[in-house]
């Protein structure tokens, strides 16, 4: 069975930097996309960027200018760092495992997420 | 948000209720990619419907899709409590864009 884990700080200052890891457990981190995707207070969900077991990554172009995702095999973990935040990135952050169907990959496994708070 | 889903719904037990999303040519006209979640409070989504119509293995057949033109839809037959949750679609939108999600629908099991 797929488990995913968030973990990271609870609270970041405004302007600094937003650092998550999303721990995988119960199956291999090669293969497979893995997203972020993130949830606003009483809002909907807002993708991320995913990244490939290779390394290959795609972000949302709205946050792309300060969005890194990373992935480690070797720990299998992967990780989501946004810099320069604003109380506007405050939300419930989702790690995500792809399910591919069809030849696309859905979200089809998700951690149970973690506030994160950008206040000072 | 890029997808456009009424902000609520609501059904009596054993109805049905329809849930539509509406995007562009560029996202739910031009891909078959539109998939549907659904999300308890406190939860994390779940993954309902994929590929328009279809549903992963332990999704009841209650829960349906559709799509027309740039316009996808989620019917719930036979309106259960359990299904009083928000639902959220979502779709493929191309190499430069990604994935789009909708605002989110509240449905309300009278």
């Amino acid at each position: 069975q797929v488990q995913l884990q968030e973990s990271g700080p609870g609270l970041v200052k405004p302007s600094g930097t937003l650092s998550l890891t999303c721990a995988v457990s119960g199956d291999s981190i090669s293969s497979n996309w893995w997203s972020w995707v993130r949830q606003s207070p009483g809002q909907g969900l807002e993708w991320i960027g995913e990244i490939y077991h290779s390394g290959s990554a795609n972000y949302n172009p709205s946050l792309e200018s300060r969005v890194t995702i990373s992935i480690d095999e070797s720990k299998k973990h992967f990780s989501l760092n946004l810099k320069s935040v604003t109380a506007a990135d405050t939300a419930v952050y989702f790690c995500t495992r792809g399910v591919e169907y069809g030849g696309y990959d859905y979200f089809g496994y998700w951690g149970q997420g973690t506030l994160v708070t950008v206040s000072s | 948000s890029a997808l456009t889903q009424p902000p609520s719904a609501s059904g009596s037990p054993a109805q049905s209720v329809t849930i539509s999303c509406t995007g562009t040519s560029s996202d739910v006209g031009a891909y078959k990619y539109v998939s549907w979640y659904q999300q308890h409070p406190g939860k994390a989504p779940k993954l309902i419907i994929y590929e328009v119509d279809k549903r992963p293995s332990g999704v009841p057949d209650r829960f349906s899709g559709s799509k027309s033109g740039n316009r996808a839809s989620l019917t719930v037959s036979g309106l259960q409590a359990e299904d009083e949750a928000d639902y959220y679609c979502s779709s493929y939108a191309g190499s430069d864009n990604g994935v789009f999600f909708g605002g989110g629908t509240k449905l309300t099991v009278l």
